[in-house]
């Protein structure tokens, strides 16, 4: 059972948009802690995709943004491209558990 | 730019201890105000942080794995290493070492290494 929630699939058809969700509480995203955001590709490094919330590092398309808002936060990915189908995993700090904590991952699949 | 790169054994005995290195190359592990982490994932599951080492020396671990895990940094190689005792089949798992700035991120990973506890 993971501390930040996340829906276990998504899928889209190219070109599409999906939204991926990740529920925490008040002692991680809803105390103010940052969320960031990473791909998972099989037998590559994980990639981050978002950082604090809503920053994109170099290189990242910006069809990728995040948001953030109460206990909750997002990822959007718009203009879904075939490249796109991968794990995404959001991520936080929690202050109960003194460290940082993982979702359950989002796998997304492009139709 | 700086790269990760894990090593150790690939399989270890159940009760034993799992030891893992990550080499840290293009830059300093010292440089600036980073903190060094081992995550793991297993077969089929999520990620899941095993803990992080400052370049103080101090140390975060993960609760539910903090009686057997140690994190240690040897900054004359560049490295820093993972120790987990007492390991069972449930340890089984790809391993990744990574780098944190001040957010808490882990904004560089190194590309894991799978480490199988089996007798």
């Amino acid at each position: 059972q993971s501390v930040l929630t996340q829906p276990p699939s998504m899928s889209g058809a190219p070109g599409q948009g999906v939204t991926i969700s990740c529920t925490g509480s008040s002692s991680n995203i809803g105390a103010g802690y940052y969320v960031h955001w990473y791909q998972l590709l099989p037998g590559t490094a994980p990639k981050l995709l978002i950082y604090t919330n809503s920053n994109r590092p170099s290189g990242v398309p910006d069809r990728f943004s995040g948001s953030r808002s109460g206990t909750s936060a997002s990822l959007a990915i718009t203009g879904l491209q075939a490249e796109d189908e991968a794990d995404y995993y959001c991520q936080s700090y929690d202050s109960s558990l003194s460290g940082s904590v993982f979702g359950g991952g989002t796998k997304v699949t492009v139709l | 730019q700086v790269q990760l790169q894990e090593s150790g054994p690939g399989l270890v005995e159940p009760s034993q201890t799992l030891s893992l290195t990550c080499t840290v190359s293009g830059g300093s592990i010292n440089s600036g105000t980073y903190h060094w982490s081992w995550i793991r994932q297993p077969a089929g599951k999520g990620l899941e942080w095993i803990g992080r080492i400052y370049t103080s020396g101090s140390t975060d671990y993960n609760p539910s794995l903090k009686s057997r895990v140690t994190i240690s940094l040897d900054t004359s190689k560049n490295q820093f290493s993972l120790k987990v005792n007492s390991v069972t089949a449930a340890d089984t798992a790809v391993y990744y070492c990574a780098r944190g700035p001040g957010s808490l991120a882990f904004d560089i990973w190194g590309q894991g290494t799978m480490v199988t506890v089996s007798s």
